[in-house]
């Protein structure tokens, strides 16, 4: 059974720190790995998709990596502002199930 | 123009009632989905459909009766309503294969008093 861990459950950190949040998954034999970004009370935003033959993914100041074979995803963000507080999930995709599976999620606060 | 969408996005109702909730995606899709979040934020699959047809029944209690009617729409009905079953239930869809990017609504907070 997939189990996807994220750790620590909350950061803070002041403005204009680059940051690295991290994943890990039980089982490799995923399609991909997705990160998403959830505002309290809101929807989920899907960040980027990392598909399971490729490395990393980059999106303006956020860059994804993937280590399939050690079970390990990091989400790097550059120079983070106050507006990239929010809880940043990370799911990987069972393509033979049709099934995302949910870390617990980071909630990052960044301090003006 | 909203690519997964819910309704409601609020939904206060008693112990005992039955209620549903709708969704619709226009990203033409084959996979859809529901998902709860609890209380402690934690995303748990309920259901996957593929082409209209139940793939995941994620051992949920069998008061909840997703139906399909079109690989567009994926409704959510909950017979019998505890007060347990309050949480985020959100709808979310995707393309099979490899890349398969899955899109969620903005989720129906279901409150059971």
């Amino acid at each position: 059974k997939q189990e996807v861990t994220q750790i620590p459950a909350a950061l803070s950190v002041p403005e204009g720190e680059n940051l690295v949040l991290n994943c890990s998954f039980t089982d490799s034999a995923i399609y991909n790995l997705q990160w998403f970004r959830q505002d309290p009370g809101k929807g989920l935003t899907s960040l980027l998709l990392i598909q399971s033959s490729q490395r990393e993914q980059t999106s303006g100041r956020l860059n994804a990596s993937l280590d399939k074979s050690s079970g390990r995803s990091t989400l790097y963000i550059a120079a983070s502002q106050p507006g990239d507080s929010a809880t940043y999930l990370c799911a990987v995709y069972d393509g033979a199930n049709s099934k995302l599976t949910f870390g617990k999620g980071i909630t990052l606060s960044v301090r003006p | 123009d909203t690519a997964v969408s819910q309704t409601p996005k609020y939904l206060v109702t008693q112990m005992g009632n039955d209620k549903s909730i709708k969704c619709e995606q226009n990203l033409g899709h084959d996979t859809m989905y529901w998902y709860k979040q609890d209380s402690k934020k934690f995303l748990k699959i309920m259901f996957s459909y593929n082409n209209k047809e139940l793939i995941i029944n994620e051992t949920v209690p069998n008061r909840f009766s997703p139906k399909s009617p079109d690989k567009a729409h994926l409704n959510l009905h909950i017979n019998s309503l505890e007060l347990g079953d309050s949480a985020v239930y959100f709808c979310a869809s995707s393309q099979a294969g490899v890349y398969t990017e899955a899109f969620f609504g903005q989720g129906t907070r279901l409150t059971v008093v």
